[in-house]
């Protein structure tokens, strides 16, 4: 079945560091594919999205490439900051069926110290 | 505006009592989900439903209900609550079933003591 898989966290960064969070996917078909951010306590909210092979999503200075050659939707951002310490989640869309829900990777935890 | 909300913020109960959490969206969204989050964010989805049809059921206990009386409300009822029910649940809403932008709302912690 489709999966995701993310690397593990916790991801522990200075202020203005470079972040990329990787996460590959396996999935039949041509899924869209997603990050979400939790912040602490809250719910989670879309941070960027891509629907098919070579788009780049990009948000609030995070950027991601649907890369169908090798399977990944990597997350990057060239400096950030202390208010980007959050739980980032990749997903994808199974369109399987009647059964259309997102398949979630494990998230992985960013801590950023000023 | 909150545009997906739950009531509770947090629940503390216990085992072996019955629960209600309560959410609302005012989005207009035609679906509506309940997720699971455990202690280490791991989400699960529960349940879906589309302008009040069941369409989403993963393997859980029976003792968890969900009920939508319109497209803008999703309940869900636990029955005779167990320690491993302990978790934050999330109402989510999406504008249609094959849409995967998913607007969540703040969460209901639950603990069972």
């Amino acid at each position: 079945g489709n999966s995701v898989t993310q690397m593990e966290g916790p991801v522990t960064l200075s202020e203005e560091a470079f972040l990329t969070i990787n996460c590959t996917y396996t999935a039949t078909g041509y899924p869209s594919l997603f990050w979400y951010v939790q912040y602490p306590g809250e719910g989670l909210q879309l941070l960027l999205k891509a629907t098919k092979a070579d788009d780049k999503g990009s948000n609030k200075g995070f950027e991601a490439t649907y890369r169908k050659e090798t399977t990944s939707f990597h997350l990057e951002k060239g400096s950030v900051q202390v208010s980007d310490s959050a739980v980032y989640f990749c997903a994808l869309s199974d369109k399987g069926g009647n059964n259309r829900k997102l398949i979630w990777g494990l998230g992985t935890s960013l801590a950023v110290n000023p | 505006d909150t545009a997906v909300s739950q009531t509770p913020k947090y629940l503390v109960t216990q085992m072996g009592n019955d629960k209600s959490i309560k959410c609302e969206q005012n989005l207009g969204h035609d679906t509506m989900y309940w997720y699971k989050q455990d202690s280490k964010k791991f989400l699960k989805i529960m349940f879906s439903y589309n302008n009040k049809e069941l369409i989403i059921n993963e393997t859980v206990p029976n003792r968890f209900s969900p009920k939508s009386p319109d497209k803008a409300h999703l309940n869900l009822h636990i029955n005779s609550l167990e320690l491993g029910d302990s978790a934050v649940y999330f109402c989510a809403s999406s504008q249609y079933i094959g849409s995967y932008e998913q607007y969540f709302g703040p969460g209901t912690r639950l603990t069972v003591t």
